[in-house]
């Protein structure tokens, strides 16, 4: 596509549920990142794939939070129990070799109630 | 996880004044980029630098490499309403993922 998509825009969910967060990066784009925005701050980095396979998961912050990009374009971000702590504006990134800039989706804005 | 450190955190300006920026980091970086985002939106890149020193122009934006590669600036001249939002820095060595600042918001007063 012309752009990184990402869906839903928003996602409220109860304290506990699992959630799954879906990117579309820019078509031919290798490179695919994920960040978490909390209010107030700049993005921070959880996990980083290159084609299929996660080459960074140094981000992630514990085990409930999982990624996958089984055909090397759309990813998933998985959160298993989700937390109130959790709430906040995930986004995705795509770049052609992960070095010249990212752009950026508009991101999904998570809130755990 | 690691953020730069951006200053100011905020600023109000008026129309047509120029405006400056600046982040620091413990790190080297062998790139800087600074982005721009809007409410409900992502960061947009602005301007990307790749060298120690680099001054690199985008319209009424510009922007510095500091040559210790740990600092980096931007400046915007003649501010307009549409130049408010949020700015963010961002930092990269080799081909590990950015590390961002926590952002400057601006806001212009007409």
């Amino acid at each position: 596509g012309a752009g990184v998509s990402q869906t839903p825009s928003n996602k409220v969910t109860e304290k506990g549920k699992y959630v799954e967060l879906r990117c579309d990066p820019i078509s031919g784009h290798t490179a695919l990142y994920w960040y978490r925005q909390s209010l107030g701050q700049g993005p921070e980095f959880l996990i980083y794939f290159q084609g299929t396979g996660a080459a960074d998961d140094s981000g992630l912050p514990n085990d409930r939070f999982f990624a996958v990009r089984p055909e090397g374009s759309v990813s998933t971000l998985k959160i298993q129990r989700t937390e109130r702590g959790d709430s906040a504006v995930y986004l995705c990134a795509s770049s052609l070799s992960g070095v010249y800039g990212y752009t950026f989706g508009s991101g999904t804005r998570l809130t755990v109630v | 996880g690691q953020q730069l450190n951006q200053s100011p955190q905020s600023m109000f300006i008026q129309e047509g004044e120029d405006v400056s920026m600046n982040c620091t980091s413990s790190s080297i970086f062998n790139t800087w980029l600074w982005y721009k985002q809007d409410p409900g939106e992502g960061p947009v890149l602005l301007i990307a630098l790749y060298k120690a020193g680099e001054l690199t122009s985008n319209g009424r934006l510009t922007a510095q490499f500091g040559i210790t590669r740990k600092d980096s600036f931007l400046n915007i001249s003649a501010s307009i309403p549409s130049d408010v939002g949020i700015y963010f820095c961002a930092g990269q060595s080799g081909n590990t993922p950015l590390v961002f600042g926590k952002g400057t918001r601006l806001s212009v007063i007409a």
